[in-house]
């Protein structure tokens, strides 16, 4: 099947601890993201990543770091987790590289996040 | 503040009948609005994507609409189903000065359809 798949789908851990999110994408496209959805259900974008190149970064903190050993993977890596990072991380990818194209993002499923 | 809003938040409706979402943004400059519809547990699933020149687009039950000029959108659903319980989320793109672009998201309405 092609799809955006990410593991774990759920993870709860303990504050402090570092866990890493794996996300993996088979349709072809050149750039993937990271998005975090709150408990009020925004999603926001934390990071893009074009051909393995970093092209957006917010504001996170810097325990957030992303990973791209090539194309089809954008793994997440957190350190020193913290109760506020209980959310759900949603990898995406899309074909487009430029700022005019008319895109379709397509989503992996969610990884639920609990810290304790 | 480059903000997307939707109405209502939650909404009921029975099996069959219609029902018609609200998004106003006050993104600028923007390049398209996008309704996508999230499953419970699942990541949200495209269904339309509108320019600022297209005032109405369909995707089977669903239609949507755009006034560029008064920065909102609607999305129609006819003839509700079962499966139509789900959150809509509409999202508008950003063209941010420099070249790159951001997806703004709006935080959804909650679609229930009762039998």
């Amino acid at each position: 099947d092609t799809a955006v798949s990410q593991t774990p789908k759920y993870l709860v851990t303990q504050m402090g601890n570092d866990k890493s999110i794996k996300c993996e994408q088979n349709l072809g496209h050149d750039t993937m993201y990271w998005y975090k959805q709150d408990s009020k259900k925004f999603l926001k974008i934390m990071f893009s990543y074009n051909n393995k190149e970093l092209i957006i970064n917010e504001t996170v903190p810097n325990r957030f770091s992303p990973k791209s050993p090539d194309k089809a993977h954008l793994n997440l890596h957190i350190n020193s987790l913290e109760l506020g990072d209980s959310a759900v991380y949603f990898c995406a990818s899309s074909q487009e590289v430029s700022a005019s194209g008319a895109n379709v993002l397509t989503f992996g499923a969610g990884s639920r996040l609990t810290v304790l | 503040k480059n903000q997307v809003e939707q109405s209502p938040q939650s909404l009921i409706i029975l099996e069959g009948k219609n029902c018609t979402l609200q998004c106003n943004y006050t993104v600028s400059p923007f390049s398209n609005l996008r309704w996508y519809k999230q499953d419970t547990g699942r990541g949200p699933v495209s269904l339309t994507i509108m320019t600022f020149s297209e005032n109405t687009k369909s995707n089977g039950r669903y239609t949507a609409t755009l006034d560029a000029d008064t920065k909102q959108s609607s999305l129609h659903i006819t003839a509700s189903q079962l499966s139509d319980s789900a959150s809509y989320i509409c999202v508008v793109k950003w063209m941010i000065p420099g070249g790159y672009n951001k997806l703004i998201f709006g935080a959804g309405t909650r679609l229930a359809v009762h039998p």
